[in-house]
């Protein structure tokens, strides 16, 4: 089993642009996490899924929007980059009311 | 202030050593994790627990519920065990300390 992937380990937008971050796992999880880790502060959930078709808004869910079609995947979008939205981004799953499974997380660079 | 307090924010120790590290939250939970993050950045899930006592290989974590204070140690500390230890709980949603960095030397 691969657990949890994300897609692209590394990338560096400029302002303005937009992109998607893809979350995947095999372990057939209903819930699935988005969050981002800057310096001095702890992970901040962004959005999370309890399920295919649902999402709901995290603590910063601004600027950000997800879907979750399929139970493996979890999408999160850029629509508009910032520099504000410069971070490391993990993605999670979790059986329901279990431990939580982290991907090897997204290096994005905003410019 | 945080809902999730850890201390230290960061430690040194010699190897072998026994170390402790600390989480304090504020909040109502059905259970509390704690994570380690290694240099290269990923995140694996060490416990969780909801009361008492867990014991993996040479980590322990303990939790007090009524005094909402969780405890995570290590014996016999290697370099390996260098990382960052975060401690999360389970609320409404998950909430995560800062971490606590530790740096473990030969």
């Amino acid at each position: 089993n691969a657990g949890v992937t994300q897609t692209p380990k590394f990338r560096v937008l400029k302002t303005g642009q937009s992109m998607t971050l893809l979350c995947a796992q095999d372990m057939n999880h209903e819930y699935m996490y988005w969050y981002r880790q800057d310096p001095g502060m702890g992970l901040r959930l962004i959005h999370y899924s309890v399920g295919e078709g649902t999402t709901a808004k995290g603590e910063v869910p601004d600027g950000y929007n997800v879907s979750r079609l399929k139970k493996q995947n979890f999408l999160l979008g850029l629509e508009s980059a910032a520099p504000s939205q410069t971070s490391v981004y993990f993605c999670a799953s979790s059986p329901i009311l279990g431990e939580q499974y982290f991907g090897p997380g997204t290096r994005l660079t905003v410019t | 202030k945080n809902e999730v307090e850890q201390s230290p924010q960061n430690l040194t120790a010699q190897e072998g050593e026994f170390i402790t590290i600390n989480c304090s939250y504020s909040v109502g939970i059905s259970a509390l994790h704690w994570l380690q993050q290694h240099p290269g950045g990923g995140i694996v899930s060490l416990f969780m627990l909801s009361s008492g006592k867990k014991k993996h290989g040479r980590l322990i974590a303990t939790i007090n519920i009524q005094e909402k204070h969780s405890s995570l140690h290590i014996t016999a500390s290697h370099p390996r065990d260098s990382a960052v230890y975060i401690c999360a709980v389970s609320a409404d949603k998950l909430i995560f300390g800062t971490g606590t960095r530790l740096q473990v030397f030969p």
